[in-house]
């Protein structure tokens, strides 16, 4: 079956442990991209990677790393999470080319909490 | 600034009749709009798209309008159905390397039985 997938599902995490949050796809993507989720803001992205080695910054990068070392995976890193990156995160993925015929396909998200 | 506006937190509906979504942006250069559907605990899934050069794109109960004076653009859902009760997202494409989505917030849509 054709999916992204992320994990963990769920974390909760104290201010200032490391964390990686991984996300994987099997369709052979050229295009990963990660979003945040926040009330009444909608999804944000953070990053994105048009294939492997090249990463570049989406809207709210601040505070987050990521790396694409194979096609497959694009791991989220918080090296020293704090509160206000509590969120729902979503990992996304489409073919290269254009956008009008390959839309993003997403995870089923991951709920990270840091107190 | 939010670009794309989704003004309306919430839509309820009875089952059978249509629900219509709205959806408003700033950016005049956005060249391609998505409606992405989500479930509770899962991620969004795409549902239709159009283009900036067409003003209607139908996909069985679906159908998506796109008014470019008014950039504003509407989802039709009919006959609406329990199960179509989810959040829906309005999201903007301006094309490029990247072609980011920008999204709205989102509109709750419940359908009752």
């Amino acid at each position: 079956e054709a999916q992204v997938t992320q994990n963990p599902r769920y974390l909760i995490t104290v201010t200032g442990k490391k964390l990686t949050v991984t996300c994987s796809q099997n369709m052979n993507h050229e295009y990963m991209s990660w979003y945040r989720q926040d009330p009444g803001l909608g999804l944000r992205q953070i990053y994105y990677s048009m294939n492997v080695e090249v990463t570049d910054k989406g809207d709210v990068p601040e505070g987050y790393k990521v790396s694409r070392k194979e096609k497959r995976n694009f791991p989220l890193i918080l090296e020293s999470p704090s509160p206000n990156q509590t969120s729902l995160y979503f990992c996304a993925s489409r073919p290269w080319g254009s956008v009008y015929n390959s839309p993003l396909h997403f995870g089923n998200g991951t709920r990270l909490t840091v107190t | 600034d939010q670009q794309v506006k989704q003004n309306s937190p919430s839509l309820s509906v009875q089952e059978g009749r249509i629900s219509i979504l709205n959806c408003d942006y700033t950016n005049s250069m956005f060249d391609y709009f998505l409606w992405y559907k989500k479930y509770p605990a899962e991620g969004p899934t795409f549902l239709i798209s159009i283009s900036s050069i067409k003003d209607k794109n139908e996909d069985g109960r679906f159908t998506v309008f796109l008014n470019k004076s008014a950039k504003h653009l509407s989802l039709h859902i009919v006959p609406s159905q329990p199960g179509d009760s989810a959040v829906y997202f309005c999201a903007a494409v301006l094309t490029g390397a990247n072609s980011k989505l920008t999204f709205g917030k989102g509109i709750t849509l419940s359908v009752r039985p």
